[in-house]
C-alpha cells in the first residue's frame, strides 16, 4: 500500500527555536497533504491543508505565520514551527491523499512528537 | 457540541469478550465514515470503512444509522492485541476533510 514517511519522530528543542518536520509520499504523488496536531487524550485536529504548488489553507485559529507549510513537490510537504514555545509541544502528524481516487482515503505518516523546553 | 463524539472510556474487558463502541456526529451532510485504530504515540491506521448496510471484517462489525447520526463498532472475541484507541472518523465532502472523534480507549486483559 501507499507509504508516507515523516521525520523526525522525536524533537526536543529550546524555546524560541524553529523546528522543521518533513512528510514524504514514497510511492505515489500526493497532490494534497494534511497536517494534524494531537494533544494528549484529545482528537487529531486538522491544522492545515497543503496543496502542491499553492498556498496552504489553514484552519481557523491556526497561525499561518507560526506554522509555515511548504509543498514544493508532489512528494514532499514540510511544516516549520517557528519560534517554538512550550505550548507548541504536541504530536504532529501528516497525511497524504492523491492518486488514490478520493480525498477521503488517507495514509498517515508516523508522527512527530515535539517537546519544547 | 462536538462534530464527532465518542465515549473516551477506558473500556476494560477480558480476553474473548465482545465489546461495542458508539459514535455520534452532528453534520447531517457527512458522507463517509470510518473507524481508525491508534496505538499510543503512533499514527492512526484505518480499521474499516462504515457502510449504510453495515459491514463486517472478521471479528469487527460496523454499523451506520444515518437517521440517528450514529455509528458503531463491535469487536467479538477480543484479543490482547486489540488494546488501542479506536477513533470514529467522519468525512464531509463539502469541506473535503476528515473530522476525528477523541477516541475510545480499549484495554483487553487476561
Amino acid at each position: 500500500g501507499a507509504v508516507v514517511s515523516q521525520h523526525p519522530s522525536w524533537v526536543i528543542c529550546k524555546s524560541g527555536t524553529s523546528v522543521k518536520i518533513e512528510c514524504r509520499s514514497l510511492d505515489f504523488q500526493a497532490t494534497t497533504m494534511f497536517w494534524y496536531r494531537q494533544f494528549p487524550k484529545q482528537s487529531l485536529m486538522l491544522m492545515a491543508t497543503s496543496n502542491e504548488g499553492s498556498k496552504a489553507t489553514y484552519e481557523q485559529g491556526v497561525e499561518k505565520d507560526k506554522f509555515l507549510i511548504n509543498h514544493a513537490s508532489l512528494t514532499l510537504s514540510t511544516l516549520t514551527v517557528t519560534s517554538a514555545h512550550p505550548e507548541d509541544s504536541s504530536f504532529y502528524i501528516c497525511s497524504a491523499s492523491g492518486g488514490l481516487g478520493t480525498n477521503e482515503k488517507l495514509f498517515f505518516g508516523s508522527g512527530t512528537q515535539l517537546s519544547v523546553l | 457540541r462536538k462534530e464527532v463524539e465518542q465515549d473516551p472510556g477506558p473500556f476494560n474487558v477480558p480476553e474473548g469478550a465482545t465489546v461495542a463502541f458508539n459514535c455520534t456526529y452532528s453534520n447531517s451532510a457527512s458522507q463517509s465514515f470510518f473507524w481508525y485504530r491508534q496505538d499510543c504515540r503512533k499514527e492512526p491506521k484505518l480499521l474499516m470503512s462504515v457502510y449504510s448496510s453495515g459491514n463486517e471484517d472478521g471479528r469487527f462489525t460496523a454499523q451506520l444509522n444515518r437517521a440517528s447520526q450514529y455509528i458503531s463498532l463491535l469487536i467479538r472475541d477480543s484479543k490482547l492485541s486489540d488494546s488501542a484507541t479506536y477513533l470514529c472518523v467522519v468525512y464531509t465532502g463539502t469541506a473535503s476533510k476528515l473530522t476525528f472523534g477523541t477516541g475510545t480507549r480499549l484495554q483487553v486483559t487476561l
